[in-house]
């Protein structure tokens, strides 16, 4: 059973009109993040929350919010997406901080018309 | 800026022979190490982790760490054309509250039937 699920796997969006992008975790762990992964490009991390507390990463784009309401979920928000914003979205999950390496979800594909 | 340098390829290698894949990292203090295998349109799935210097084994994988070369290696023993993918290396992030990964582009490997 996938322990951390991502939806939509494929999401159309226009350009400048926002988008959320879904994460769910059955795992109860405490760390969450979200990775951008542009074509042949290595994922690269946007920011994380460990529990409630919000990590982002210096050079994410102010575009790029990120919601925790509990433990489980995680929401990924682009305000304003444009065509640059177009890749595959990864969330990954870990125990504790200083833990990460090894759940990741199956991803979300945005497509930015 | 802390990288993970990978040789992008394509890796092309016969069917049943050895396929290595090396990775180079430039945070001396990094610790964790990790090797994911991804297929196109896919999300990384882990397939080795190591910790300490040396080797370690898993099946087909042998994972390999040198901390003082500052270098992380994979091999695949009797390939499979099932191998073929991308296969991206990862260091977790430390010090100064970062968590995460930090990931190279990868290498993308070819088995040749």
């Amino acid at each position: 059973d996938a322990m951390v699920i991502q939806n939509p796997r494929y999401q159309v969006t226009q350009f400048g009109k926002p988008v959320t992008l879904s994460c769910s975790q059955t795992l109860n762990h405490n760390v969450m993040y979200w990775y951008q992964q542009k074509s042949s490009q290595a994922p690269k991390l946007l920011f994380h929350y460990y529990d409630k507390d919000f990590n982002n990463e210096a050079d994410t784009p102010d575009n790029f919010q990120s919601r925790r309401p509990n433990t489980s979920f995680c929401f990924l928000d682009i305000r304003s997406p444009g065509l640059g914003d177009a890749a595959m979205y990864l969330c990954a999950t870990a125990r504790n901080q200083g833990q990460a390496g090894g759940y990741f979800g199956a991803g979300t594909r945005l497509s930015v018309l | 800026q802390k990288e993970v340098e990978q040789n992008s390829g394509p890796l092309s290698v016969p069917e049943g022979a050895i396929a290595s894949l090396n990775c180079t990292y430039s945070d001396r203090v990094s610790q964790s190490f990790f090797w994911y295998r991804q297929y196109s349109g896919k999300s990384p799935e882990l397939i080795m982790s190591i910790y300490s210097n040396g080797d370690k084994e898993d099946g087909r994988f042998t994972a390999q760490l040198n901390k003082a070369s500052q270098y992380v290696s994979l091999l695949i023993r009797d390939s499979q054309p099932s191998d073929s993918a991308t296969y991206l290396c990862a260091v977790r992030r430390s010090g100064g509250g970062a968590d995460g990964l930090t990931f190279g582009k990868g290498t993308h490997l070819i088995i040749q039937p």
